[in-house]
């Protein structure tokens, strides 16, 4: 079976750009979430989505959003970019009623 | 305010012998908590996980113990190889917000030859 897979792997922006990463889950996996992992604050869940809804939300303001597509795919958007929203973006899949996670290899997002 | 801590930032075995990575938690409502591993560059890659109904969960040469009244778990690895080496995430999750885990700072384990 497929892992889950982020695209793209490495990003470069600058200050004020917005910003789209995509993750597809684990086949038959319905729940996809956001994590955000920096040298200073760790590993922060951002959002979880399930069945095309939003499930759970962590404490980041307004300009990360995301949503899910009906093939479970997910997209995660972050606008007017910050210097400090460089970061390690990862995608967990899950079915949904476990609490096991399995993540994606990330997007190096750097913000110039 | 950190929920979930690991005090140690790295950790250094010999080839082996035991690794005991330990893991802190404030949650009371905590009810399931995982262990990760991740290396440079990859995601993190899901290694075991123990319900807190349970005390001991042991999966091959990894063993996770948990000692609800302390607010405690620990991830045990016999023998520590050399490719074990790699940092060490616990986290945690309510029932309530099932699929959010709230993540350690992590350790680096280091498995010397």
């Amino acid at each position: 079976k497929a892992g889950v897979t982020q695209t793209p792997r490495y990003l470069i922006k600058t200050r004020g750009q917005q910003v789209t990463l995509s993750c597809s889950p684990i086949s038959g996996h319905r729940s996809v979430s956001w994590y955000q992992q920096t040298p200073g604050q760790g590993l922060q869940f951002l959002f979880e989505y399930f069945s095309e809804t939003q499930r759970n939300k962590g404490n980041f303001p307004g300009r990360f959003s995301g949503r899910q597509f009906s093939n479970s795919r997910s997209e995660m958007n972050v606008s007017t970019l910050e210097l400090g929203d460089s970061a390690l973006y990862l995608c967990a899949s899950s079915s949904g009623s476990t609490y096991e996670q399995f993540f994606g290899p990330g997007t190096r997002l750097t913000v110039l | 305010d950190q929920q979930v801590k690991q005090n140690s930032p790295s950790l250094s075995v010999q080839e082996g012998r035991i690794s005991i990575l330990n893991c802190d938690y404030t949650n009371s409502m905590f009810d399931y908590f995982l262990w990760y591993k991740k290396y440079p560059a990859e995601g993190p890659t899901f290694l075991i996980s123990i319900s807190s109904i349970k005390d001991k969960n042991e999966d091959g040469r990894f063993t996770v113990f948990l000692n609800k009244s302390a607010k405690h778990l620990s991830l045990h690895i016999v023998p520590s190889q050399p490719g074990d080496s790699a940092v060490y995430f616990c986290a945690a999750s309510a029932y309530q917000g099932a699929q959010k885990l709230v993540f350690g700072q992590g350790t680096r384990l280091t498995i010397n030859p």
